[in-house]
C-alpha cells in the first residue's frame, strides 16, 4: 500500500543552523510534492510545491528537494530561527486529485 | 476575502448523534476536500471534489457523507457518531491547474470534535 514517512522524532537545533527534514515514501508515483508548516491549534500552511520534473525548488530560507529515484524529498531551512518551531508535513499528489500527507516531523529551534 | 471558513469550532456528541460540519471557501477554488487529524497519525484525507455535483471518497471515508451543491461550500456529515470519530477536523480547497492535479492547499482554522 501506499506509505509516506516523516521521521517521528523531533529535530532539535540551535538557531542559526540549518534543519533538514526528511519524507520517504512507498508504492506512489507523485506527480507533486508539496510541504506544509503546521502551528499547534492551526490548519496546515503552504510552503512549497515541486514537480516531479524538478530536483530543487527554493524560496528564500527554504530548500526543497525531490529524488525520484530514491523515494525522498529533502527539506531545508537555512539559519534557522525560534520562530521556524512548528510541525512540518509533506504531502504528495498523483493524478487521482488525492493529495496524501505523511505524519509530519515536530522541529524546535532552540536560542 | 476570508479564505476557508469552518463551523462550529468546537462540538460534543454523544454516541449515535448525527451532525454537519460546515466548511466554505470565497476563492472560487474547484476543488475541496476534508481531512481529519489524530495524533501520530498526521492527515487522513476522509472525502473531495472536483467541482459542483462531483465528490468522491478518500482513505477514511466510513462513518461520513459528504455533497457539493455549489462551488462555495462543502459540508461533511457524520450519520451516527462513534468515539473513533473524535478527531480534529481540517476543510481544505484549492484551485486545479492544466492537468487537474490539486495544487497548494488552503486550509480551514479546524474542528474539534469530541465523542463521548
Amino acid at each position: 500500500s501506499q506509505k509516506i514517512e516523516q521521521n517521528s522524532e523531533a529535530l532539535n537545533i540551535q538557531e542559526g543552523k540549518t534543519a533538514t527534514l526528511t519524507c520517504n515514501y512507498t508504492n506512489y508515483s507523485p506527480a507533486y510534492l508539496q510541504w506544509y508548516r503546521q502551528d499547534p491549534g492551526r490548519g496546515p500552511v503552504f510552503l512549497l510545491l515541486i514537480r516531479e520534473n524538478e530536483k530543487e525548488k527554493r524560496k528564500e530560507r527554504l530548500k526543497v528537494t525531490f529524488d525520484t529515484t530514491l523515494k525522498q524529498s529533502l527539506f531545508h531551512i537555512t539559519a534557522s530561527q525560534p520562530a521556524d518551531s512548528a510541525t512540518y508535513l509533506c504531502a504528495l499528489s498523483d493524478s487521482s486529485y488525492k493529495l496524501i500527507f505523511g505524519s509530519g516531523t515536530r522541529l524546535l529551534v532552540r536560542p | 476575502n476570508a479564505g476557508v471558513t469552518q463551523t462550529p469550532k468546537f462540538q460534543v456528541l454523544k454516541t449515535g448523534q448525527s451532525m454537519t460540519l460546515q466548511c466554505a471557501q470565497d476563492m472560487n477554488h474547484e476543488y475541496m476536500s476534508w481531512y481529519r487529524q489524530d495524533p501520530g497519525m498526521g492527515l487522513r484525507l476522509i472525502h473531495y471534489s472536483v467541482g459542483a455535483g462531483i465528490t468522491d471518497q478518500g482513505e477514511v471515508p466510513n462513518g461520513y457523507n459528504v455533497s457539493r451543491s455549489t462551488t462555495e461550500d462543502f459540508p461533511l456529515r457524520l450519520l451516527s457518531a462513534a468515539p473513533s470519530q473524535t478527531s480534529v477536523y481540517f476543510c481544505a480547497s484549492s484551485s486545479l491547474r492544466f492537468g487537474g492535479y490539486s495544487y497548494e492547499q488552503y486550509f480551514g482554522p479546524g474542528t474539534r470534535l469530541t465523542v463521548t
